[in-house]
C-alpha cells in the first residue's frame, strides 16, 4: 500500500503569495518522521524541513512551515511569500519503524510548483 | 564542507554494456542509500548500507544490479548487463545517526541513458 500520498500533481501561485502543498501518510507506528524535499530543474534534492511525530509544535524553517495534523495523518508544506526560485518539484517523505531499519525514507510522487511573476 | 559526490554526472551506454556509478558520502556519515528516479515510478530506494554493511536490498530490481561499499567513503552501484529500461537518474544519499530526524543528504545524481 502506498504510504505517502501527494494528490496535487501541479500547483500554481503568484509571486509573494503563500501556497500549501498537501501530503498525507499512512503508518500504524506512533514514532515516525516526516520530511519535505525540493528538487529544482537542475535535479538536486534539497532538504527543506522535518517534523517528528511527537513534536508538539509545527516545524518552521524560514519561509517554510509544516501544517501537521496527526489525527488526520497529514503534513502539508506551507511556503509563505513565494519567490520565482521556489518553482520546483516538492517531495514529501516519511521514515517509520516498519521499514527494515529505520533510516529508510519513502517518498511521495511529488508536486510541481510554478511561481509566476 | 563537501556534500555527497557522485560520478559520473551523465552516462550514455549501449544495451548490454556494464555501467558503474560511484558515490562518496559525506565524511562521518554512517548510512548510505542508492535511489533511482524515473517519471513512471518516482523515487525508489534500491539499497542502503549502515556502517558499510548492506541492510536492505529489497529494492534492487534484479540480479543485474549490484552494490558495494568497501569502506566508509566509497560506494558503487553496478549494472551488468544494462538495458534501456535502466535509463533513469540514480541518486546516492547519506546520513548520520539512528534517529528519525536525520535527513538524507543527496548527491547531484547520475543521469543514465541506455540505448
Amino acid at each position: 500500500a502506498q504510504k505517502i500520498t501527494q494528490t496535487q500533481p501541479g500547483m500554481f501561485v503568484q509571486e509573494k503569495e503563500a501556497v500549501t502543498l498537501d501530503c498525507t501518510y499512512d503508518t500504524s507506528d506512533q514514532s515516525y518522521g516526516l520530511f519535505w524535499y525540493k528538487q529544482p530543474s537542475s535535479g538536486e534534492m534539497i532538504f527543506l524541513i522535518y517534523q517528528g511525530s511527537y513534536d508538539e509544535q509545527n516545524a518552521t524553517e524560514g519561509r517554510y512551515s509544516l501544517n501537521f495534523q496527526k489525527a488526520r495523518k497529514s503534513a502539508n508544506l506551507v511556503i509563505s511569500a513565494s519567490q520565482l526560485g521556489d518553482s520546483a518539484m516538492y517531495f514529501c517523505a516519511m521514515r517509520d519503524h516498519r521499514n527494515t531499519g529505520f533510516q529508510k525514507l519513502v517518498f511521495g510522487t511529488g508536486t510541481r510548483l510554478l511561481v509566476s511573476p | 564542507d563537501a556534500g555527497v559526490i557522485q560520478s559520473p554526472r551523465h552516462e550514455v551506454t549501449e544495451m548490454g554494456q556494464e555501467v558503474t556509478l560511484r558515490c562518496k558520502p559525506i565524511s562521518g556519515h554512517n548510512s548510505l542509500f542508492w535511489y533511482r528516479q524515473t517519471m513512471m515510478r518516482g523515487l525508489e530506494l534500491l539499497i542502503y548500507f549502515n556502517n558499510n554493511v548492506p541492510i536492505d536490498d529489497s529494492g534492487m530490481p534484479e540480479d543485474r544490479f549490484s552494490a558495494k561499499m568497501p569502506n566508509a567513503s566509497f560506494s558503487t552501484l553496478k549494472i551488468q548487463p544494462s538495458e534501456p529500461r535502466d535509463s533513469a537518474v540514480y541518486f546516492c544519499a547519506s546520513t548520520v545517526g539512528q534517529g528519525f530526524q536525520s535527513p538524507l543528504h543527496f548527491g547531484n545524481g547520475t543521469r543514465l541513458t541506455v540505448t
